[in-house]
């Protein structure tokens, strides 16, 4: 079965700071998705990025970027220049095609990190 | 294009009772996942429904069910409910056609007490 680890339950980063959550996931599909979303206090998850593992670039939304790492299976979300709106857990979440097989299509979740931002 | 929506959007029920939440997908999406999110276990995959078909269903016992409609939209069911059923429910909708990276947009999510 498909797992994914989030290693940081809770995380802080200064307004206008970097910082970056890790992700690991464990697969032995070839062809998935990965995603990173929000859920602010409003419990409203967001989609903030998405990966295909057949492409090699890093994907790039804004000031949101990934760092994915296919042979370490490794997903990690940089934030850029925090913003007192990126407060919120973040879960980090995988994805194989619909018909791949047993638990095809449903996302699987890592147990999210809650991050602070200070201003 | 309005959003997925859920109602209700709180609920308090008893211990052995049954209870129905539904879920309206965005308009065109013809697939509607339902997520159950706790503390202790996080965001669990409940099941999804496909054209008013069940097409994958996780890990939960027969106790929760669901169906979805012609117009997509969908309901699930949760008979003789118990402590631990207490919970946020989440809804997602997609087109669901084939390829798993398309964006499934949640609901705000229906949250459940049981007392």
């Amino acid at each position: 079965a498909q797992t994914v680890t989030q290693s940081q339950p809770e995380m802080s980063v200064q307004e206008a700071e970097t910082v970056t959550l890790s992700c690991t996931y464990d697969t032995s599909e070839s062809d998935y998705y990965l995603f990173w979303y929000k859920q602010p206090p409003s419990r409203q998850m967001i989609l903030v990025i998405r990966q295909e593992a057949y492409k090699q670039q890093n994907a790039t939304e804004n000031r949101f970027s990934v760092n994915f790492q296919k042979a370490a299976k490794s997903f990690s979300l940089k934030i850029s220049d925090s913003q007192l709106g990126d407060a919120a857990m973040y879960f980090c979440a995988y994805r194989t095609p619909w018909g791949s097989g047993a638990g095809s299509y449903q996302l699987t979740f890592g147990k999210g990190t809650k991050l602070s931002v200070i201003p | 294009k309005a959003g997925v929506t859920q109602t209700p959007r709180y609920l308090i029920k008893t211990r052995g009772q049954q209870v129905t939440l539904s879920c309206s997908p965005i308009s065109g999406h013809r697939s509607v996942s339902w997520y159950q999110q706790t503390p202790g276990q996080g965001l669990q995959f409940l099941f999804e429904y496909f054209s008013e078909t069940q097409r994958n269903k996780g890990n939960f016992p027969g106790r929760f069910s669901g169906r979805q409609f012609s117009n997509s939209r969908s309901e699930m069911n949760v008979s003789t409910l118990e402590l631990g059923d207490s919970a946020l429910y989440l809804c997602a909708s997609s087109s669901g056609l084939a390829g798993g990276g398309e964006t499934q947009y949640f609901g705000p999510g229906t949250r459940l007490l049981v007392l």
